[in-house]
């Protein structure tokens, strides 16, 4: 079946600092990727997504390049701040699986002044 | 802005009570949904509606039921509580064949004493 695996967290960095969110996948299909984020105290929303090799997904100053070669979405972002202080879940939607969307375990940032 | 309601942010309930979660969408969302999220599991799929009386298992219905008797709302009933269904329970809603951009609750924190 479907799955993700994302680098287990808390992640805990400087402001101004550099973000590397590791995110990896394995489906049967030709899946579409996402990253979503979960504010504390708030349900998850939608931040990026890429839906074929090659894309690229941007928003709010992140990115993440949907690598097929090394089934890879790993999310990144040059100065945090510490409002993305947040839990960072990757997934995937699968055609093959009924569209549903897959999560990884979610990965906690903490972005410190 | 899409708006997905959860009738309570925290629920303490004793074992082998019977249990409602209520979700309740304001956008004409087709497909609603409920997750469990447990820390380093990420988001786990109990049941999913694609229209008013439809019902489709997800990853881990065992337990659950639920009931979808209007388009906007999407109950999830836990017949008889046990402590191992403490978590934290998100309903999502999406449009259409658009299942993977999902709108999350802010979820309902449930403790089974």
């Amino acid at each position: 079946g479907d799955s993700v695996t994302q680098m287990e967290g808390p992640v805990t960095l400087s402001e101004e600092a550099f973000l590397t969110i590791n995110c990896t996948y394995t489906a049967t299909g030709y899946p579409s990727l996402f990253w979503y984020v979960q504010y504390p105290g708030e349900g998850l929303q939608l931040l990026l997504k890429a839906t074929k090799a090659d894309d690229k997904g941007s928003n709010k100053g992140f990115e993440a390049t949907y690598r097929k070669e090394t089934t890879s979405f790993h999310l990144e972002k040059g100065s945090v701040q510490v409002s993305d202080s947040a839990v960072y879940f990757c997934a995937l939607s699968d055609n093959n699986a009924g569209n549903m969307l897959t999560f990884g375990g979610g990965t906690r940032l903490m972005v410190k002044p | 802005d899409v708006k997905v309601t959860q009738s309570s942010r925290y629920l303490v309930k004793r074992t082998g009570e019977k249990v409602f979660l209520e979700c309740v969408q304001d956008m004409d969302h087709e497909n609603m949904f409920w997750y469990r999220q447990d820390p380093g599991l990420g988001l786990r799929l109990i049941y999913f509606s694609y229209d008013v009386k439809m019902k489709e298992k997800g990853d881990i219905p065992e337990g659950y039921s639920v009931s979808r008797e209007k388009k906007e709302r999407f109950s999830l009933i836990l017949e008889s509580a046990s402590t191992n269904q403490t978590s934290m329970y998100l309903c999502a809603s999406s449009w259409g064949q658009a299942t993977y951009e999902q709108y999350f609750g802010p979820g309902t924190r449930l403790t089974v004493t």
